[in-house]
């Protein structure tokens, strides 16, 4: 199985202020037929189920505020919410998708500061 | 728009088989991944498996047989049974909708309690 690894498990920031998210994959996640990174972020509130917020690493949800972000490639990949909204706080779990069983990273618990 | 709802059993008991179904409305059944993933109470998200819409199943190994995942397409339904439960199988079930890596609706979760 591909090992996801998230950090930090959680994290305080002040308002307006950037949120960087880091995930690693344990091997490669990179798919060769479009030389695209297999990788989603999903943001999910107490009580809810996860949401969409990336794919391929780096291309937004429909609907999703630009103030999020993907990049990375290979293992290394981050999430950053450029200036963090109240609504913001949430845990947000990277997952792999480049191959099964799909594996989700422990999660990072986002809060203000 | 696509909405999945998750009904089935709140408890069950040890060794039992945990039963639960999906049913979706909203959108087509194919061609996408209709998948399962859990969530222990305050512990994060674990895949259990998905039915593809041709029927192909594909299965988390983790689970050791335990699981399987049915559909049936003419009541816009997908099933999940999980055999020989213990408590470690108490979490949040999700139902939800892959489109090929990407889950893109979920379930509001049903939560499942493994306890005589």
């Amino acid at each position: 199985d591909i090992v996801m690894t998230q950090s930090p498990d959680s994290l305080a920031v002040s308002l307006g202020e950037r949120a960087t998210i880091n995930c690693k994959s344990s091997q490669t996640i990179l798919y060769s037929s479009n030389n695209k990174d297999c990788l989603n972020w999903y943001q999910q509130k107490p009580g809810q189920p996860p949401k969409l917020l990336i794919y391929w690493a780096s291309i937004r949800e429909s609907g999703v505020p630009d103030r999020f972000s993907g990049s990375g490639s290979g293992t290394d990949f981050t999430l950053t919410i450029s200036s963090l909204q109240a609504e913001d706080v949430a845990v947000y779990y990277c997952q792999q998708y480049y191959n099964t069983p799909r594996t989700f990273g422990q999660g990072t618990k986002v809060e203000i500061k | 728009q696509v909405q999945l709802q998750e009904s089935g059993p709140g408890l069950v008991k040890p060794s039992e088989t945990l039963s639960l179904t999906c049913t979706v409305s909203g959108g087509s059944f194919s061609p996408y991944f209709w998948s399962w993933v859990r969530q222990p109470p305050g512990k994060g998200l674990e895949w259990i498996g998905y039915i593809f819409s041709n029927g192909n199943t594909n299965y988390n190994p983790s689970f050791e047989s335990r699981v399987t995942i049915s559909q049936d397409t003419s009541k816009n339904q997908f099933s999940l049974k999980v055999s020989s439960v213990t408590a470690a199988d108490t979490a949040v079930y999700y139902c939800a909708r892959d489109r090929g890596g990407a889950i893109e609706y979920w379930g509001q979760g049903t939560l499942v309690t493994v306890s005589s």
